[in-house]
């Protein structure tokens, strides 16, 4: 099983729509929780940091729940720009300096 | 002020030569981190170090990949006899220090093609 699972998507999403995806983590010993945006060939880069109490920056919100090992991102008023692949990352209590486990990522195209 | 650093961004080698990926971190930034990309999947996780140490190479083939960050210079990913299988992007990732901050600066990648 994989330690970090995600539908690979696509999610078709049309413009100003909202959608939501979540994410399954394996080791209940993840300790940090993030999500990562990745664009067609290119290199990742963190979006936000996802808290036990779920958090939200602008359009975006994320919630972590730790009993049922998921976390999700939700994106409210979809722009054409939010089209990337959204990256589900932990960070295992013993893992070494900032190592972190990334998903195979959620692929989101926003349309017209 | 120059991100993450790559080079060479693009390789192209034949089964069985040697492949060199080069990464000079952030400025500030003592840790490197290599990840490989296979097309359509996710990071994975390759090696973890700091200056002149390897911290955490749990993800590193056995074979004929190995790593470094010499005190001097940037963080070598040496591929010797590249198979087919080889072909991914590979990609440098820096941070200040251990924290759990989580954020990772990536640089642009190297992508390795093996013919």
């Amino acid at each position: 099983r994989k330690e970090v699972e995600q539908d690979p998507g696509p999610f078709n999403v049309p413009e100003g729509a909202t959608v939501a995806f979540n994410c399954t983590y394996s080791n209940s010993a993840s300790q940090s929780f993030f999500w990562y945006r990745q664009d067609c060939r290119k290199e990742p880069k963190l979006l936000m940091s996802v808290y036990s109490s779920g958090n939200e920056d602008g359009r975006f919100t994320a919630q972590l729940n730790r009993a049922s090992q998921y976390i999700s991102l939700l994106i409210r008023d979809s722009k054409l720009s939010d089209s990337a692949t959204y990256l589900c990352v932990v960070r295992l209590i013993k893992a070494a300096g900032n190592k972190l486990t990334f998903g195979g990522g959620t692929r989101v195209l926003v349309k017209p | 002020n120059a991100g993450v650093m790559q080079n060479p961004r693009h390789l192209v080698r034949r089964r069985g030569q040697e492949a060199r990926l080069r990464c000079s971190p952030m400025k500030g930034h003592s840790h490197v981190y290599w990840y490989r990309q296979l097309p359509e999947e996710g990071l994975k996780f390759m090696v973890y170090l700091q200056k002149e140490n390897i911290i955490d190479e749990s993800g590193m083939p056995k074979e004929r990949f190995s790593a470094e960050f010499p005190k001097e210079g940037p963080s070598i990913l040496r591929i010797q006899q590249v198979v087919r299988g080889d072909s991914a992007a590979y990609f440098c990732a820096s941070s200040t220090g251990q924290g759990t901050t989580g954020e990772l600066f990536f640089g642009e990648g190297s992508r390795l093609t093996v013919l």
